[in-house]
């Protein structure tokens, strides 16, 4: 069964922690990306990868960090020097990295800062 | 002026109505356009496409008017199931990359 999975699903973190969400795909995509959704908005790019051991920063990379040392794996970093990091993180993956791909998403994770 | 702009709604509707969203987009090259739904607190998924000549997916019509930089989604025979968030999404970025550029959605409510 092909897809994209995230995890944890819910994830809460006291101020001054790094935390790290998982992604993985098993659709044998090539590219990866990151998102995070706050209410009211759209989704806005973090960081994405168009093939292994590359990846590039989005719109909002600060206080962000990843890898892509295989190419089902895409984890995101959080870490304390993100100053508003309460927000639901979506994962997803497309074909080529291609603008004419459609990227599939992962059920996301939901940061919770305390 | 935002790169894609939508109504945010709610539009509230009954069931079997006819309703219709539009979005703008402001980057004249843009090249690929979507339209993804998103039910609350899920994951968006890949409503359809948006080609040139539009296209239709059952109850489903999707148009893209290159001129005038909006494309619209008409929901026919509207059901209940269609409540959700509809996010207008385009792609267009320098080097082919895949970079989307997501609305902010529009929230459509189908009461019986």
């Amino acid at each position: 069964d092909g897809g994209i999975t995230q995890s944890p699903k819910y994830l809460f973190r006291k101020e001054g922690q790094n935390v790290t969400l998982s992604c993985e795909q098993n659709l044998n995509h090539d590219a990866m990306y990151w998102y995070r959704q706050d209410p009211g908005q759209g989704l806005r790019l973090i960081y994405y990868s168009q093939i292994v051991n590359d990846f590039q920063k989005g719109d909002i990379a600060e206080g962000y960090s990843v890898s892509r040392e295989k190419k089902e794996s895409f984890p995101l970093t959080v870490t304390s020097a993100q100053k508003n990091p309460t927000a639901f993180y979506l994962c997803a993956s497309s074909s080529t990295g291609s603008f004419t791909d459609t990227q599939y998403f992962g059920p996301g994770t939901r940061l919770t800062v305390l | 002026r935002k790169e894609v702009e939508q109504d945010p709604g709610p539009f509230n509707v009954p069931e079997g109505a006819t309703v219709a969203f539009n979005c703008t987009y402001s980057n004249s090259a843009s090249q690929s356009f979507f339209w993804y739904r998103q039910d609350c607190r899920k994951e968006p998924k890949l409503l359809m496409s948006v080609y040139s000549s539009g296209n239709e997916d059952g109850r489903f019509t999707a148009q893209l008017n290159r001129a005038s930089q909006y494309i619209s989604l008409l929901i026919r025979d509207s059901k209940l199931s269609d409540s959700a968030t509809y996010l207008c999404v385009v792609n267009w970025s320098p080097g082919n990359t895949g970079k989307l550029i997501f609305g902010q959605g529009t929230t459509l409510q189908v009461k019986p």
